[in-house]
């Protein structure tokens, strides 16, 4: 079932900005993980952090983890045309691969 | 990277068909691999967790003699759509989970099923 929550639903910024998305959960997780998803096409990984990980970053992307709030962020710098996807967090609550995906937040990147 | 392969990519069908879909691991052998159903604009939903040589796990729902689910070796699983409805309509994707040290998890790219 669906877990995740994702805010806001779109976005859309200019070349070079800065696009952070968040994403709530409901139950206690082993780790979450973010993907980006481009217009009719499978899932790419970006990042996954785990419980005990408040932060990481990987590239242009920062992701944190509050698990008191049960909430992440991804924030993209430095936003790029390519950045244009879908955007998804997913829940993994006791390491077996089993991912429970959220809503997504669609983020347009304007040149 | 590993690469999951997924065919076909797209397929039309008529009503009452039967359609199956394959998820192939290329370059490493996946011992789980997972199907999920995605409408659009709309997330993943997890459909079933396919087990190399065992049955497969639905979730709750997802009704098992309508997609039928066969994990016949370590690098290739099929999702067949028996007697297929408009509202089967959907894009389906499968992950593969490494058996390796890693355990890493890759997505294909989708397989889009439209049933006339």
């Amino acid at each position: 079932s669906q877990q995740g929550e994702e805010d806001p639903q779109a976005l859309s910024i200019q070349e070079g900005e800065n696009a952070t998305m968040n994403c709530s959960y409901k139950t206690s997780i082993n780790n979450l993980q973010w993907y980006r998803q481009n217009s009719g096409r499978g899932l790419v990984h970006l990042i996954l952090i785990r419980s005990n990980e408040r932060e990481k970053h990987s590239g242009r992307l920062r992701v944190t983890l509050d698990t008191s709030k049960k909430s992440s962020s991804l924030l993209i710098t430095a936003s790029r045309a390519a950045d244009t996807a879908s955007y998804f967090c997913a829940t993994d609550l006791s390491n077996d691969y089993k991912l429970s995906f959220g809503a997504g937040t669609t983020v347009t990147v304007r040149a | 990277g590993a690469v999951v392969s997924q065919h076909p990519s797209r397929v039309i069908c008529k009503s009452g068909t039967s359609v199956k879909i394959e998820c192939r691991s290329l370059d490493f052998q996946a011992t789980t691999m997972f199907w999920y159903r995605q409408f659009p604009k709309q997330s993943l939903m997890l459909m079933a967790t396919s087990n190399e040589g065992s049955k497969a796990t639905y979730e709750q729902g997802v009704e098992k003699d309508k997609f039928l689910i066969n994990h016949a070796s370590l690098t290739l699983s099929t999702l067949t759509v028996t007697s297929a409805h408009p509202e089967d309509s959907s894009f389906y994707i499968c992950s593969a989970r490494e058996g390796g040290r890693t355990g890493e998890l890759f997505f294909g790219e989708g397989s889009r099923l439209t049933v006339l």
